[in-house]
């Protein structure tokens, strides 16, 4: 069984149009992720969730808003996209105790390209 | 802004060599974790190290912490042809209720057979 995952794998889009990328995760995981890694491979983290509740927002422009449903479900909801929206999309899951993180598991990506 | 700064950016072994990839980081941290990219593929965890940990193995790969240098290392022994792959440094050190991890900008490590 999957552990973390996310759909479509592939996606493709003109500028301007308003597109969403869904993930799950099975692992009964309290905390989900949305990271963004560019062409360089730096990944660097979007959003973070814990029990549906948001609790990371790093300076991600509005156009890009999370829905937590539920703690095992994280989508991301992208306004009209732009080209520098391009990029892999990681969604992951980590258990959390207390202070420190745990190890994160990964979903396989969405990779998004604007034209 | 970036924690992590993997290096070297790229590193290409011949089969069975060890490979050796190093992160150094800026703030006090609570873990130091690596992960493992295949290309086109998602990240995958492979070790975490406590900030009062030194040293750390997990099958053929030992990992070294120093906190008073603000550095780590991975070491990969006897390597392998699959271990080919993107190596990531992510720091803990969240605090308060900002709680992340930030990765490095990776080595990508070619282990030719």
């Amino acid at each position: 069984d999957t552990a973390v995952s996310q759909t479509p794998k592939y996606l493709v889009t003109q500028m301007g149009n308003d597109k969403s990328i869904k993930c799950e995760q099975n692992l009964g995981h309290d905390t989900m992720y949305w990271y963004k890694q560019d062409s360089k491979k730096f990944l660097k983290i979007m959003f973070s969730y814990n029990n549906k509740e948001l609790i990371i927002n790093e300076t991600v422009p509005n156009r890009f808003s999370p829905k937590s449903p539920d703690k095992a479900h994280l989508n991301l909801h992208i306004n009209s996209l732009e080209l520098g929206d391009s990029a892999v999309y990681f969604c992951a899951s980590s258990p959390f105790s207390g202070r420190s993180y745990n190890e994160q598991f990964f979903g396989p990506g969405t990779r998004l390209t604007v034209l | 802004s970036q924690q992590g700064e993997e290096d070297p950016q790229a590193l290409s072994i011949q089969e069975g060599e060890n490979a050796t990839m190093n992160c150094s980081y800026k703030t006090s941290i609570n873990n130091l974790q690596w992960y493992r990219q295949n290309s086109g593929r998602g990240l995958v965890h492979l070790i975490l190290i406590r900030s009062n940990e030194r040293e750390k193995h997990s099958g053929r790969l030992r990992v070294t912490l120093d906190t008073s240098k603000k550095s780590s290392s991975l070491l990969i022994t006897a390597s392998r042809a699959a271990d080919t792959a993107s190596y990531f440094c992510a720091t803990d050190n969240s605090g308060g209720s900002n709680y992340k991890l930030t990765f490095g900008k990776g080595t990508l490590l070619t282990v030719n057979p």
